[in-house]
């Protein structure tokens, strides 16, 4: 099973709109962290925010923001009137602190934002 | 400026060869990972380093290899036993390990080299 899940695989949207990339994982852990990054088409991923499991205050961050929700196990990304420096694909990932087997990290397959002018 | 350099951009094998990528960091971190990206697909680990003379292998170590001598270098080789290894590398690190397994700290990616095989 998929421990990360973004579920839109392509998105448009036009200049100005509001967009919202959705992440949705899966662990049994009380103790893990979430991030999201940006891949712009240079192709270098650009760490955006991380967030642990104990935190569930929603950040701002200019145009970005972030909703942690344990209760749906979900950590959306806004993006409010929205540029075209934001095309890029988002990638959210799961960071999971394993005493005894290891920590694990584990990334979404991505959601790729187009902004048309 | 503090950051984590690959080399080179772009690669062009042929079939058969060993090609080496490199990858370089002054953040003065601890772990260092590999990661291959394929066209229109997350990201998959190939091996990850927690200390210096360390590595483990990650979920497709098959036809990779890697060393550890230095803090800052994590080097992979992709070998001919590696069937289809047209893709994107990106290399990452984060600072600290814990005790086991991949650190939880925030991992920090180079820009990528693009391997092609002809």
């Amino acid at each position: 099973a998929q421990k990360v899940t973004q579920a839109q695989t392509e998105i448009s949207v036009v200049e100005k709109e509001d967009v919202t990339l959705d992440c949705v994982y899966e662990t049994r852990d009380t103790t893990y962290y979430l991030f999201w990054y940006k891949q712009p088409p240079s192709g270098e991923l650009v760490f955006l925010i991380r967030r642990n499991s104990f935190d569930e205050q929603n950040e701002i961050s200019g145009r970005y923001s972030w909703n942690f929700q344990k209760s749906t196990s979900s950590f959306n990304f806004t993006i409010t009137a929205s540029q075209v420096v934001d095309s890029a694909v988002y990638f959210c990932a799961l960071s999971e602190a394993r005493k005894n087997t290891g920590n694990q990290f584990y990334f979404g397959t991505g959601t790729s934002l187009t902004v048309i002018p | 400026d503090g950051g984590i350099t690959q080399s080179p951009k772009y690669l062009f094998r042929k079939e058969g060869q060993n090609v080496t990528l490199s990858c370089e960091q002054n953040l003065n971190h601890d772990a260092m990972y590999w990661y291959r990206q394929d066209p229109g697909q997350g990201l998959r680990l190939i091996y990850y380093s927690q200390i210096v003379n360390d590595f483990q292998k990650g979920d497709i170590a098959e036809g990779y290899s890697v060393s550890r001598e230095k803090k800052e270098s994590f080097p992979l080789t992709v070998t001919s036993a590696q069937k289809n290894p047209t893709a994107f590398y990106l290399c990452a690190s984060s600072r600290g390990t814990s005790g086991g397994g991949i650190s939880t700290d925030t991992q920090y990616f180079g820009p990528g080299t693009r391997l092609t095989v002809l």
